[in-house]
């Protein structure tokens, strides 16, 4: 089963553009984390957040987190076209460490 | 830093037939994961290795699937009988120990039963 569910399913934005995807999830978690995957590809790992944190960045990626919702977002700013990708969102749970994906978001940034 | 890896890239066989995949982890990663990705959706976890001992399994059809890790380095995952609800792209990830920060994905095989 999934535990995370992303929202939207798929999004097309103009280059430049700002693009946002949400995470929702069911049980508690250690830590959330984001996933990309291009093409045939396997996944990078983009950024983690722990469940104690409620917002991180890198680069030109913000990661939100709440915890109280189980909901996370996902923010791309300054969108450009090798940014079109699959984006996960995977949590981390149990004691295991047992890593869980979501359905993804399709992005696509059209030059 | 090599990255994870997994051969073969690509696999056509037919139903009932065997199938092996091969992964080689980072160096020193001491957890490992098998993942399977059906086309359009997330990837599912079917076997989870610390060392050479199995963490969890509990997603991993073993009327048909295994998988082993017999020295705590490399990884085969076998399939037999394959169906044809098994064609997906096989995804072996590491990371250095359980609840370390990300993991490192290999590029995954893709197994297409006809």
């Amino acid at each position: 089963s999934q535990q995370g569910e992303e929202d939207p399913q798929a999004l097309s934005i103009q280059e430049g553009e700002n693009a946002t995807m949400n995470c929702s999830y069911k049980t508690s978690i250690n830590n959330l984390q984001w996933y990309r995957q291009n093409s045939g590809r396997g996944l990078v790992h983009l950024i983690l957040i722990r469940s104690n944190e409620r917002e991180k960045h890198s680069g030109r990626l913000r990661v939100t987190l709440d915890t109280s919702k189980k909901s996370s977002s996902l923010l791309i700013t300054a969108s450009r076209a090798a940014d079109t990708a699959s984006y996960f969102c995977a949590t981390d749970e149990g004691a295991g460490n047992m890593l869980t994906f979501g359905g993804g978001t399709r992005l696509m940034v059209k030059p | 830093e090599a990255g994870v890896a997994q051969s073969p890239r690509y696999k056509i066989i037919e139903k009932r037939q065997s199938v092996a995949f091969w992964c080689n982890p980072i160096s020193g990663h001491a957890t490992l994961y098998w993942y399977q990705q059906i086309l359009g959706q997330g990837p599912k976890l079917l076997i989870q290795f610390q060392n050479n001992g199995v963490v969890d399994d509990s997603q991993l059809p073993k009327d048909r699937f295994s998988a082993e890790r017999l020295k705590g380095v490399d990884s085969t995952l076998k399939i037999q009988p394959a169906k044809l609800e098994d064609s997906a792209v096989y995804l072996c990830a590491s990371s250095l120990h359980q609840g370390a920060s990300g993991y490192t994905f290999g590029s995954g095989t893709r197994l297409t039963v006809v």
